[in-house]
């Protein structure tokens, strides 16, 4: 069965530091997308990026970078310089190509706050 | 450009009472999925749409629940004899290959009363 951990419920990060988002998740298909979904609280889910799980390199979008470790089956977000507006809930969600390729599983998110 | 819309975005109803919440995927978006949303909680799968045809559903989805596409462009989700336990947001997301990235509206927050 397809599982995603988050194991921060909330972080608090002073504004311009760096942050890392912790996820790991568990798949038995060997082919898989990762994705993290920011939902600020008006309720909207932006995505944000996506790492499918043959990607050699790890996926970036401008402050956003992924940390993907196959091994340990783990897909850490980390935002450089962190703004204002980036207090939020992040959720990491997983896609098996293979076995449902319609549905995301999300995680329980993690809220961040970000500190002035 | 005009992403994924909702409506409406709030709904108070009565207990035993029947909703139907509507979304208007991005247009050239062929699927169409709906989840469900409660406090503290991520997103939980309810069905997918491939253009007007219904391929998945949870068993969250209840008899109570039906959902369609019928031109294969919006989408209704109805919900029968509504419960206090339905009370949750209810998002809708669409896609198209060959990323088939999920985009999401905005949501519907539903409270039973």
């Amino acid at each position: 069965a397809q599982k995603i951990t988050q194991t921060q419920p909330g972080m608090f990060v002073q504004e311009k530091e760096a942050v890392t988002l912790d996820c790991t998740y568990d798949t038995s298909d060997p082919s898989y997308g990762l994705f993290w979904y920011k939902q600020p609280s008006s309720g909207e889910m932006i995505f944000l990026i996506y790492q499918g799980s043959y990607d050699q390199q790890n996926a970036t979008e401008g402050r956003y970078s992924l940390n993907f470790q196959k091994a340990r089956k783990s897909a850490n977000l980390v935002i450089s310089a962190s703004q204002l507006g980036d207090s939020a809930m992040y959720f990491c969600a997983m896609r098996e190509e293979y076995s449902s390729a319609s549905k995301i599983i999300f995680g329980s998110g993690t809220r961040l706050s970000i500190r002035p | 450009d005009t992403g994924v819309s909702q409506d409406p975005r709030h709904k108070i109803t009565k207990r035993g009472q029947n909703v139907t919440f509507r979304c208007d995927p991005i247009s050239e978006h062929n699927r169409l999925y709906w989840y469900r949303q409660t406090l503290g909680q991520g997103p939980e799968f309810l069905t997918y749409f491939q253009n007007e045809a219904q391929l998945e559903k949870s068993r969250l989805l209840s008899d109570r629940f039906s959902a369609e596409r019928p031109k294969g462009s919006f989408s209704t989700l109805e919900i029968q004899r509504t419960e206090q336990g339905d009370s949750a947001m209810y998002l809708c997301a669409s896609s198209s290959s060959p990323s088939d990235t999920q985009y999401f509206g905005p949501g519907t927050r539903l409270t039973v009363l």
